[in-house]
């Protein structure tokens, strides 16, 4: 079955300091790997994924991710974080041509600080 | 566009009683798609449509939980009778055919928060 880990449940950061979002992955096959970000009382918004190619992707403000093979991982990075980063992050995996289902991690509070 | 809708926003009911969830695909979406959002459990898929048609309920908790879509702009998820532990926020989300899909990119709504007393 495949799965999708977020280790941290929180995550601080200064602003103006880079942050990482930690993300493992667990599929028999090649996966297609997603961030999302939840905003308070929002629901969640598409962010970056990786279907195949560069295994550094950019997305929505600023943010990047690193698919790394060897280590099932998909760790969202930023190089320097804002106030109003702070939120939800959410990574997700999916197999194409085994499921249309998209599977979410726990999700990681990233709280950046002032 | 108006992104998906979702109806209500809140509802506060007390144990036993039906609640409904409603869910506004945006237009031309072949997927919908209900998770359920809590605490304990994070982010859980329910069950998913394609072309209207439910392809996999494999996620929805018992038989207390239902969920239709007669048409391609409208679904329902219903509980009845509605329990304590069912209170969490419910999202509906929607994406295009399978090249939509193929990316992931799915688009939610602000989701229900239901509070059963």
């Amino acid at each position: 079955a495949q799965s999708v880990a977020q280790p941290e449940d929180q995550v601080n950061v200064a602003e103006g300091n880079p942050l990482t979002v930690k993300c493992t992955y667990s599929v028999s096959g090649n996966p297609y790997l997603f961030w999302y970000v939840q905003y308070p009382n929002r629901g969640l918004q598409f962010l970056l994924k990786y279907i195949t190619g560069d295994n550094l992707v950019k997305g929505s403000y600023g943010f990047e991710a690193e698919f790394n093979k060897s280590q099932t991982s998909f760790h969202l990075k930023k190089p320097s974080a804002l106030v109003s980063d702070s939120a939800l992050y959410f990574c997700a995996v999916r197999v194409p041509y085994n499921t249309d289902k998209l599977i979410f991690g726990t999700g990681t509070r990233l709280q950046v600080f002032p | 566009d108006a992104g998906v809708i979702q109806s209500p926003r809140h509802e506060v009911t007390e144990m036993g009683q039906e609640v409904t969830l409603r869910c506004k695909p945006i237009s031309g979406h072949d997927y919908l798609f209900w998770y359920r959002q809590t605490m304990m459990r994070g982010l859980e898929l329910l069950i998913y449509f394609n072309n209207n048609v439910p392809i996999d309920d494999s996620g929805m908790p018992e038989d207390r939980f239902s969920a239709k879509m007669p048409n391609a702009s409208f679904s329902t998820l219903k509980i009845q009778p509605s329990e304590p532990r069912d209170s969490a926020v419910y999202f509906c989300a929607s994406t295009p055919g399978a090249g939509g899909l193929n990316t992931g990119e799915l688009f939610f709504g602000e989701g229900s928060r239901l509070t059963v007393l």
